[in-house]
């Protein structure tokens, strides 16, 4: 298994334009979590899938964000009419049951809103 | 919600110097993870620890739940150790985690 694996790793967009990332998490996991991060900030949470069901969504998620996970495999955001305030580090992570071990990141898609 | 706190802020250091780095929780937790985020942006996860103490090579963590805290020692530091550790505690039976701040720790030859 190759872990976690994210694309792009780079995003330039202009403000207004939507964009989509894809998180491919372990296979063996059936939890996938989304986070977002910004300059000298912790990482914050954004929503989790468990298998195919999105079980919680942060108040960060406005409704310009949607996030899927088809199948319970991977997963897609789509950011849509992105704005500059959109500009971060989006990173995925996946696990195992609660409980079973730690997240395992992936190395995250870097969106720049211009 | 929970709350985390990580001190120091910052850290520098000689290669092969030793240093602790603190995580303080506001409510219980069933899970504690630290992560070392190097300079291209991953994180790893370098320990999941409720509690009890831990050793991976060079490092090792220690949670006491009862008293909220968790501390992960880096012996021996070399450069490579550079970036950012952070630690990350979740919400009352959720797998939402809550990170702190961040660490950074720079060590130089």
């Amino acid at each position: 298994d190759t872990g976690v694996s994210q694309n792009p790793r780079h995003k330039i967009t202009k403000r207004g334009q939507n964009v989509t990332f894809r998180c491919d998490p372990i296979s063996e996991h059936n939890r996938l979590y989304w986070y977002r991060q910004t300059l000298g900030q912790g990482p914050e949470f954004l929503t989790y899938f468990q298998n195919e069901a999105q079980l919680e969504k942060s108040r960060l998620l406005s409704d310009r964000f949607s996030a899927e996970r088809p199948k319970g495999s991977f997963s897609t955001l789509e950011i849509q009419r992105t704005e500059q305030g959109d500009s971060a580090m989006y990173l995925c992570a996946s696990s195992f049951d609660r409980g079973s071990g730690g997240y395992t990141f992936g190395s995250g898609t870097r969106l720049t809103v211009v | 919600g929970i709350q985390v706190e990580q001190s120091p802020p910052d850290l520098i250091l000689q290669e092969g110097a030793n240093s602790t780095l603190r995580c303080n929780f506001s409510d219980s937790v069933n899970n504690l993870q630290w992560f070392h985020q190097n300079p291209w942006g991953q994180l790893i996860n370098l320990f999941y620890i409720p509690s009890g103490t831990k050793q991976n090579g060079r490092l090792s963590a220690t949670t006491v739940a009862t008293e909220r805290y968790s501390l992960l020692y880096i012996s021996s530091s070399q450069t490579t150790d550079s970036g950012v550790y952070f630690c990350a505690a979740p919400v009352y039976n959720t797998d939402k985690l809550i990170f702190g701040t961040g660490t950074r720790l720079q060590v130089f030859p």
